[in-house]
């Protein structure tokens, strides 16, 4: 089974900063990736697939990147209605793994 | 509108079954991989399970327990819980795969409002 680590577990950063979350595969996933932001109390809502591409209606300051093990989530300005815990997820191959979730808070 | 809608969950002992249901509208779960994804008491995402076709795969920690199910004819996605644990407590939500027609293996673009399963 492929496993999924996420850094930082959790951060605290300013509106208007630049936020950046990592993911590593324990193995190549090419680039089936997915990226989840969940709110406290709501449901998961899903920000990228494919590694790097942007979900409709999800704002353009959230961006993915990375292929093969490592990967990145950058929201390039944070916004209050940013804090939420984020989660990566592969899609390689079954079972299709969640990392353990980033909680990013603004200060 | 693309909406999924979870129901059967509740308390239960230890050994015992539950049977859950989404119900799905505004598209057809015969075309989309369907998927059972929970998360315990203030933990994190956990998947559990998907379907596409006849064809399904599981976690390691519910295979031989859980039985994932769906009914064409109603729309409806099913989890049949078996064997139940104490840490099988979870919010369960069902999520719809991305792409029409993608094998198994896809983000997840819809969720439902989840559906609480106790064991106690």
């Amino acid at each position: 089974d492929i496993q999924m680590t996420q850094s930082p577990s959790s951060l605290s950063a300013s509106v208007g900063d630049r936020v950046t979350i990592t993911c590593r595969a324990s193995q190549d996933i090419d680039n089936y990736l997915a990226w989840y932001q969940q709110k406290p109390g709501k449901v998961p809502k899903l920000l990228t697939y494919a590694a790097s591409f942007l979900q409709s209606g999800v704002p353009s300051r959230f961006s993915g990147s990375g292929s093969g093990t490592d990967f990145t989530l950058t929201i390039s300005s944070l916004q209050p209605e940013d804090v939420a815990t984020y989660y990566c997820q592969t899609y390689y191959s079954a079972p299709f793994t969640f990392g353990p979730g980033t909680k990013v808070d603004v200060k | 509108e693309v909406q999924l809608l979870e129901s059967g969950g509740g308390l239960v002992q230890p050994g015992g079954s539950l049977r859950l249901s989404c119900a799905a509208s505004g598209f057809p779960v015969t075309t989309f991989a369907m998927n059972w994804v929970r998360q315990a008491p203030g933990k994190g995402l956990e998947w559990v399970s998907v379907i596409y076709g006849s064809t399904s795969y599981y976690a390691d920690s519910v295979r031989g327990r859980f039985i994932i199910s769906k009914d064409n004819s109603k729309n409806t996605l099913f989890l049949q819980l078996n064997s139940l644990r104490a840490e099988d407590t979870a919010i369960y939500y069902c999520a719809k795969g991305l792409t029409q027609y993608q094998l198994l293996g896809d983000g997840l673009d819809v969720w439902g409002q989840g559906t609480t399963v106790t064991v106690s």
